[in-house]
């Protein structure tokens, strides 16, 4: 089974920074998508970003990017210039790209919190 | 509907009560999930439908848990002779498709407090 690690229970950066939030997971399949949630305190979880393993290229979102490394499973989030805004639980999560559809596997989740 | 809506948000039940929790997913999404987050926790997979069907039940932690779906859109999760450790948030999603990289649009949960 398929196993994703935050080993970032809390994180804080101060406004208009840059902070990375890591994330590590454990698969023998070669073909995936790995996805950056973000749970504000309404509780709802809104996707960020989201990552294809099969692209070499890191995706971007404004001012989310990721850096993909798929030998090392890695697969961390780089939030810049952050916002008061940006403050919020980060989940990162995975699935399998295979025939039979496995659901979402999420990490435990990092709090961010931003500073003015 | 515009997003997934779940109700009610907040549930609060006796020890040994029975619970119902529904799930209104985007209109036209085939794909409905159920998740439950505990305090300080990542979401875990409960269940999750294919149109009517169940197709993966894996995640239902014991017998008292059971959902249903029965048009295809509409879902409810039923929880029978409630405990103190099923209090959490218990998320719905739903996608457009059961396979691909559709991220999953997701409700504002509803939060379970078994006292």
């Amino acid at each position: 089974a398929q196993t994703v690690t935050q080993s970032q229970p809390e994180m804080s950066v101060q406004e208009a920074e840059t902070v990375t939030l890591s994330c590590t997971y454990d698969t023998s399949e070669s073909d995936y998508y790995l996805f950056w949630y973000k749970q504000p305190p309404s509780r709802q979880m809104i996707l960020v970003i989201r990552q294809e393993a099969y692209k070499q290229q890191n995706a971007t979102e404004n001012r989310f990017s990721v850096n993909f490394q798929k030998a090392a499973k890695s697969f961390s989030l780089k939030i810049s210039d952050s916002q008061l805004g940006d403050a919020a639980m980060y989940f990162c999560a995975y699935r399998s790209a295979y025939p039979g559809n496995t659901p979402l596997v999420f990490g435990k989740g990092t709090r961010l919190s931003v500073i003015a | 509907g515009a997003g997934v809506s779940q109700t009610p948000s907040n549930k609060v039940t006796e020890k040994g009560k029975y619970v119902e929790l529904r799930c209104d997913p985007i209109s036209g999404h085939t794909a409905l999930y159920w998740y439950r987050q505990s305090l300080g926790q990542g979401p875990e997979f409960l269940i999750y439908f294919q149109g009517t069907g169940a197709a993966d039940d894996s995640g239902l932690p014991n017998d008292r848990f059971f959902a249903v779906r029965p048009e295809g859109s509409v879902s409810t999760l039923k929880i029978q002779r409630t405990e103190r450790g099923d209090s959490a948030v218990y998320l719905c999603a739903s996608s457009l498709r059961a396979a691909g990289w559709d991220g999953y649009t997701f409700g504002s949960g509803t939060r379970l407090t078994v006292v």
